[in-house]
């Protein structure tokens, strides 16, 4: 079955610095998320992506964060300056159609942790 | 604004014994999807069940179901036959109908299956 794969797994970064998470969509996948869960609380949108363009973004998704497909297969998620309230698993997910028409899929996740 | 409420943190079902998740959710939408998805302790998201709002009958699948209440705006998960790998944190989910991926998450609800 089809994944959404997102590296790294764990990533551990200085307050203040640049961080990049990795995302591979499902091949034939049209839109494309960015979801947050911080450590026991609930998960939280944060960005939804289409034909190279935001479609939504929540107040979470500040200045700080931009998000890219550079390259038609890899879908990014840049945190420009870290914070210690950046620490919290994020999530990819990926769909085909608007959803929930087609449902999407979620990634494994990516740990951030900002000391 | 919608707000998707889980009142049970934590609930325990003995293995191969029936349980049931309670959510709640407000939203003055008539177009929305109601989800559940399961979280076990490699943090994945997995979608466990979906429900049009438009549609009465109940989704099932396999051993889940849900109850639909569309007028008191409930939507609860039932689980039989238990298994211990049904153990995880049970997620709640709303989505508008023709956004481009704004869930609104519950806190969740941690199941533990005893043997």
């Amino acid at each position: 079955e089809p994944e959404v794969t997102q590296t790294p797994s764990h990533q551990v970064t200085q307050m203040g610095q640049e961080v990049i998470l990795r995302c591979v969509p499902i091949s034939n996948h049209l839109y494309f998320y960015w979801y947050r869960q911080i450590l026991g609380q609930k998960v939280e949108f944060l960005v939804s992506f289409y034909n190279n363009e935001i479609s939504e973004k929540s107040e979470i998704f500040d200045d700080q964060f931009s998000v890219e497909r550079p390259d038609g297969s890899n879908f990014t998620l840049k945190i420009r300056s870290t914070k210690l309230e950046d620490s919290a698993m994020y999530f990819c997910a990926s769909s085909y159609g608007v959803y929930p028409n087609y449902g999407y899929t979620f990634g494994s996740g990516t740990r951030l942790t900002v000391v | 604004a919608q707000t998707v409420t889980q009142s049970q943190p934590e609930m325990s079902v003995q293995e191969a014994e029936t349980v049931t998740l309670s959510c709640t959710y407000d939203t003055s939408e008539s177009d929305y999807y109601l989800f559940w998805y399961k979280q076990p302790p490699s943090r994945q998201m997995i979608l466990v069940i979906r429900q049009e709002a438009y549609k009465q009958q109940n989704a099932t699948e396999n051993r889940f179901s849900v109850n639909f209440q569309k007028a008191a705006k409930s939507f609860s998960l039932k689980i039989s036959d238990s298994q211990l790998g049904d153990a995880a944190m049970y997620f709640c989910a709303y989505g508008k109908g023709g956004s481009q991926g704004n869930l609104i998450f519950g806190k969740g609800t941690k199941l533990s299956v005893k043997p």
